[in-house]
């Protein structure tokens, strides 16, 4: 069955570490997004990319890097420039504007 | 800029009742607007959406909404509660005019009481 696997599904990071968390899609869709989610604030955006090999920042984009180099593959990275990181994060995509996002399960990140 | 309101954190009603989310946009256009459920620890789920064409839109699970223009406003209802529709309900619009990028409201918990 297509759709998106985010793994892992729990990750805990130390003071100072880079972690990175993977997405992967198949689905064909061209676009894909990374969100982050904390209680009572909703979804916000952290980085999108329309196509390969090109991405734009959101909202929220200091602390956090990522790559597009394959089609299906979209992996974030949380720095330790990101002072806060602990969170639960949701890749999504989309092949048209349209259609509507479909999720990944997510992945909870926490500091230790 | 696009926003989302959802109106009330948290709703609470009876098995049975009649569930009604609220959810309004600003926005110059009518844009394309959406309802994703999310249960605890899981992605965001696509309930239905509206692009173009009949306003009352019906999607998974019993759940309708009705796009009003006058009103920018697009509420989710359910006729009857089943205890299996708790979860956190995200109201989420796109505009026509940008690369589509969605806004997402903050959230709407609803717990369904027995």
């Amino acid at each position: 069955d297509g759709g998106i696997t985010q793994s892992p599904k729990y990750l805990f990071r130390k003071e100072g570490q880079n972690v990175t968390l993977s997405c992967e899609q198949n689905l064909n869709h061209d676009a894909m997004y990374w969100y982050r989610q904390d209680p009572g604030q909703g979804l916000r955006l952290i980085y999108y990319s329309q196509i390969v090999n090109d991405f734009q920042k959101g909202d929220i984009a200091e602390g956090y890097s990522v790559s597009r180099e394959k089609k299906e593959s979209f992996p974030l990275t949380v720095t330790s420039a990101q002072k806060n990181p602990t969170a639960f994060y949701l890749c999504a995509s989309t092949p048209d504007r349209y259609w509507g996002y479909t999720f990944g399960s997510g992945t909870r990140l926490t500091v230790v | 800029a696009q926003s989302v309101t959802q109106l009330g954190s948290h709703v609470s009603v009876s098995e049975g009742a009649l569930v009604l989310l609220r959810c309004n946009y600003s926005s110059s256009v009518p844009p394309y607007l959406f309802w994703y459920v999310q249960y605890p620890n899981q992605g965001l789920q696509l309930l239905l959406k509206y692009t173009t064409g009949a306003t009352l839109v019906k999607g998974i699970n019993g759940f309708e909404a009705e796009f009003k223009k006058s009103e920018t406003s697009f509420h989710l209802t359910k006729p009857s509660a089943h205890m299996s529709d708790a979860a956190e309900y995200f109201c989420a619009v796109s505009d026509r005019g940008s690369q589509g990028n969605l806004i997402f409201g903050k959230g709407t918990k609803l717990s369904v009481k027995p």
